[in-house]
């Protein structure tokens, strides 16, 4: 298994659309959470840390279950400007738990 | 808004030749590390660096690979013969300890090698 997994995508979409990202990671000893977002030929920029809870910015909530090793990201109301590659991180366990590994990513496409 | 630079933003080079890639990390951030993307790949881990010596690395940065910090300010990526296949994106990235893990990237060297 992987490390990190994602839906390879590309998902084209509406503008106004509500779209789902999943991701699943194989160490259960993990403990940081993450989705980041990569525009094209750019650098990884945080959109959002994911919380046991489940946390919400704006249009964007994520969830998080550890029991089944799954995260989420789901984007309401689809914008233009969210077109670009959205990357699952998950930290890896100790000793290296201060670095992040990624998923492969998931490209958005919003279209008119 | 403090950010990570890093130069030159895209350097050719030539198989054999050595390639030193420059960051400058966030001025309070401690934890340095380089990643790098191959063209249509996942982002993936070299090396982490923390208290001016290499914390972590992977099985990618073998013995062809170094890191350093000269000063108070640069940290840096050498890659003493290139191969074709190091042609890749290297991102530099920084942490602030007192964080829950955000990592700071910077704009990314672009290594093409002939």
């Amino acid at each position: 298994r992987k490390e990190v997994e994602q839906d390879p995508g590309p998902f084209n979409v509406p503008e106004g659309a509500t779209v789902a990202f999943n991701c699943t990671y194989s160490n259960s000893a993990s403990q940081s959470f993450f989705w980041y977002r990569q525009d094209c030929r750019k650098e990884p920029k945080l959109l959002m840390s994911v919380y046991s809870s489940g946390n919400e910015d704006g249009r964007f909530t994520a969830q998080l279950n550890r029991a089944s090793q799954y995260i989420s990201l789901l984007i309401r109301d689809s914008k233009l400007s969210d077109s670009a590659t959205y990357l699952c991180v998950v930290n890896r366990p100790p000793p290296g738990y201060s670095t992040l590994t990624f998923g492969k990513g998931t490209m958005l496409l919003v279209s008119p | 808004e403090p950010e990570v630079t890093q130069t030159p933003s895209h350097q050719v080079t030539q198989m054999g030749q050595e390639v030193i890639l420059r960051c400058v990390p966030i001025s309070n951030h401690l934890y340095f590390y380089w990643y790098r993307q191959i063209l249509g790949q996942k982002v993936e881990f070299l090396v982490s660096f923390y208290n001016n010596e290499i914390s972590e690395k992977s099985e990618i940065f073998d013995d062809q690979f170094s890191v350093e910090r000269p000063d108070g300010s640069n940290f840096t990526l050498k890659i003493r013969s290139t191969k074709l296949e190091d042609s890749a994106m290297y991102f530099c990235a920084s942490r602030d300890p007192g964080s829950t893990g955000e990592l700071f990237f910077g704009e990314g060297s672009r290594l093409t090698v002939l």
